[in-house]
């Protein structure tokens, strides 16, 4: 089974700190992605990668950075967490499959809850 | 506004009953996929329909696809407690440049 493991299940930075999130997959997916899940407002993708080194933006990058510097690994950066921020954030794996890269279904993490206070 | 909605917000249902959930989109989809989150965890991955498909099914699920209308359902037959989740339907949209965009989901609760 393919594992997407993220580093923390909950995590509590404050205003201002510089916040790294981990996520790692065993199954040597090339797309890796970031949503961010909030109540009424579903998943939204915060940024995605097909390829090491490689980085697009989703539909709220603004906050965020990520870094891609290994195929298993795919880091969100949060240059200087705001309250706003405060959310459950998803990490997702898939296998690339040419053109129809998105025929393959999303392999999720069980999440990171954090919280920005 | 989403690109997928998925409705009803909320459905509350017996065990042994039915459970039908509706999504609908906006802009033409290469495929649509359903997946499925137990409370404070991941999402998990159920089917996948593609947009010249108008239904599948797998093990109790049965899903279907118009796109002349632009929906799509998933049918969960005699539900059992273990289905309590939330549904999401996602949609893999053609001029996206493969972005999966997801609905605020379905929170199914099934009452033994």
């Amino acid at each position: 089974d393919v594992k997407v493991t993220q580093s923390s299940r909950y995590l509590v930075k404050r205003t201002g700190e510089k916040v790294f999130l981990e996520c790692v997959q065993d199954m040597d997916h090339e797309n890796m992605f970031w949503y961010r899940q909030d109540p009424g407002l579903g998943l939204r993708l915060i940024y995605f990668s097909y390829d090491v080194k490689m980085k697009e933006k989703g539909d709220i990058p603004e906050g965020y950075s990520v870094s891609r510097e290994k195929k298993e690994r795919f880091s969100l950066i949060l240059e200087s967490a705001s309250t706003n921020q405060t959310s459950m954030y998803l990490c997702a794996s898939s296998f690339y499959r040419g053109s129809s890269s998105y025929n393959s279904p999303l392999h999720f993490g069980n999440g990171t809850r954090l919280t920005v206070t | 506004s989403q690109q997928g909605e998925e409705d009803p917000q909320a459905l509350s249902i017996q065990e042994g009953e039915n459970a039908t959930m509706n999504c609908s989109y906006k802009t033409s989809i290469n495929n649509l996929q359903w997946y499925r989150q137990n409370s404070g965890r991941g999402l998990v991955h159920l089917i996948l329909i593609r947009s010249n498909e108008r239904e599948k099914h797998s093990g109790r699920l049965r899903v279907t696809l118009d796109t002349s209308k632009k929906s799509s359902s998933l049918l969960i037959t005699a539900s059992r407690a273990a289905d309590t989740a939330s549904y999401f339907c996602a949609t893999d949209r053609e001029t996206s440049g493969s972005r999966l965009t997801f609905g605020e989901g379905t929170q199914l609760t099934v009452n033994p």
